[in-house]
């Protein structure tokens, strides 16, 4: 299969807490990217993660990337229920694989 | 980031008929890609559109099944040949926004049902 893995593959929290997605993939990258997917409408482009970086953060989220181990996380904190939705990472150079997806779903 | 607009945005179709989904970007890009996306699953890429040349696939992909036609830099359509309820399925064409940004954005999709 050409996809990386991502787990949990579904998560449900209550609002205010954290939200933590892992990924891993097979081949080597430039970067990984997180993406999010409201009800199968088009994707949001969340955050990027260069291959020469370790951890990086934007408002609520912080993403962190092990080369070593193929493998990285998204973590949302103080999370809202707008932040309901699919969550992908997608790895690879200018071309790239999408992992299996998280669904989170905050409850009020 | 590039603006993305895909036509159609729904269709249902008969079985055995072909569709054909067109994307067009709103700036002049170098790499457009298609992907699937299987009702309950993730994407997965079917091919790359190539720019004055045939299109690179993707393992599982055909250019029998899925021609793919990209006659300039801001525009590229996918088909969907002889179609089967087994591509029902959300179509995603994206852009490569270059190696500054290093990103992918994303068209809203053309949801496929086939009957």
């Amino acid at each position: 299969s050409q996809q990386g893995e991502e787990d949990p593959q579904a998560l449900s929290i209550q609002e205010g807490e954290n939200a933590t997605m892992n990924c891993s993939y097979k081949t080597s990258i430039n970067n990984l990217q997180w993406y999010r997917q409201n009800s199968g409408r088009g994707l949001v482009h969340l955050i990027l993660i260069r291959s020469n970086e370790r951890e990086k953060h934007s408002g609520r989220l912080r993403v962190t990337l092990d080369t070593s181990k193929k493998s990285g996380s998204l973590l949302i904190t103080a999370s809202r229920a707008a932040d309901t939705a699919s969550y992908f990472c997608a790895s690879g150079t200018y071309k790239y694989i999408f992992g299996t997806g998280t669904r989170l779903k905050v409850l009020a | 980031s590039a603006v993305i607009s895909q036509k159609p945005s729904r269709d249902i179709c008969q079985r055995g008929t072909s569709l054909t989904i067109q994307c067009q970007v709103d700036s002049q890009v170098t790499m457009m890609f298609w992907y699937r996306q299987q009702p309950g699953q993730s994407l997965t890429l079917i091919a790359t559109a190539n720019q004055g040349s045939e299109a690179t696939y993707e393992s599982g992909f055909v250019i029998d099944k899925f021609p793919i036609s990209r006659p300039n830099l801001t525009f590229s359509t996918l088909t969907v040949s002889n179609m089967s309820p087994e591509d029902s399925s959300i179509y995603l064409c994206s852009v490569y926004s270059g190696a500054r940004t290093d990103t992918q954005y994303f068209g809203p999709g053309t949801r496929l049902t086939v009957l």
